[in-house]
């Protein structure tokens, strides 16, 4: 049975600094996701890594995939208080892409001024 | 082009009772997936529907049950609520198993 795993599961930070977050899952998959939460909303989606080494950015945030490691990070660069929200990695059950996805348990981000 | 849309907004049932949520997909998209997610926890997968049958589960009882209309819209059913049912219910449309959106979800108070 597929398990994903983040850690930390909560991370309070101060702006400008830099973190990342761990992404771990325990059987081959060929997809992995970021999403963001808001309190009280829905998932936005940031990043899909579809292959070994795939590197994406956006802004501020950075994610990577390693599958032979299982490993995805989300990595913040000079954090601000707008990245404070709940993220989740989630990676596709199947090693072909079901699209069932199985998520993390989420990283509540909270960046103080 | 409007994105994935959920109905109601808000719902709050009784113990026993029964719930229908509805969604309909982004345009273009076929394939619908819902989700649970209780406080404080990452969604869980409930189902899947593609042309109009369930095609992948998740680990939920049999009283979780949905369909999926010619129009690509699906509706999740529950029966006999229990307290422990109480979540935000998200509904995904993709096309095939490709990228799933997200609408906003149901939230859904079971006294």
């Amino acid at each position: 049975e597929l398990k994903v795993e983040q850690n930390p599961l909560f991370l309070s930070m101060q702006e400008g600094k830099n973190y990342t977050i761990y992404c771990n899952y325990s059987t081959t998959s060929d997809r992995l996701y970021w999403y963001r939460q808001d309190p009280g909303k829905s998932l936005e989606s940031l990043f899909v890594l579809l292959s070994n080494g795939a590197v994406k950015q956006e802004g501020r945030l950075m994610a990577s995939l390693d599958t032979k490691a299982r490993l995805s990070t989300l990595h913040i660069t000079a954090a601000v208080h707008d990245l404070s929200a709940t993220y989740f990695c989630a990676v596709d059950h199947g090693s072909s892409n079901t699209g069932k996805l199985i998520f993390g348990q989420g990283t509540t981000l909270q960046v103080k001024p | 082009d409007a994105g994935v849309t959920q109905s109601p907004t808000h719902l709050i049932k009784t113990r026993g009772q029964q719930v229908t949520l509805r969604c309909s997909p982004k345009s273009g998209h076929d394939t619908v997936s819902w989700y649970q997610q209780a406080l404080g926890q990452g969604p869980q997968f409930i189902f899947q529907y593609y042309e109009e049958e369930e095609r992948q589960r998740g680990n939920f009882p049999d009283r979780f049950s949905g369909h999926q209309f010619p129009n690509y819209s699906s509706e999740l059913n529950v029966n006999a609520l229990l307290l422990g049912d109480s979540a935000l219910y998200l509904c995904a449309s993709s096309l095939r198993a490709g990228e799933q959106y997200f609408g906003p979800g149901t939230r859904l108070t079971v006294t």
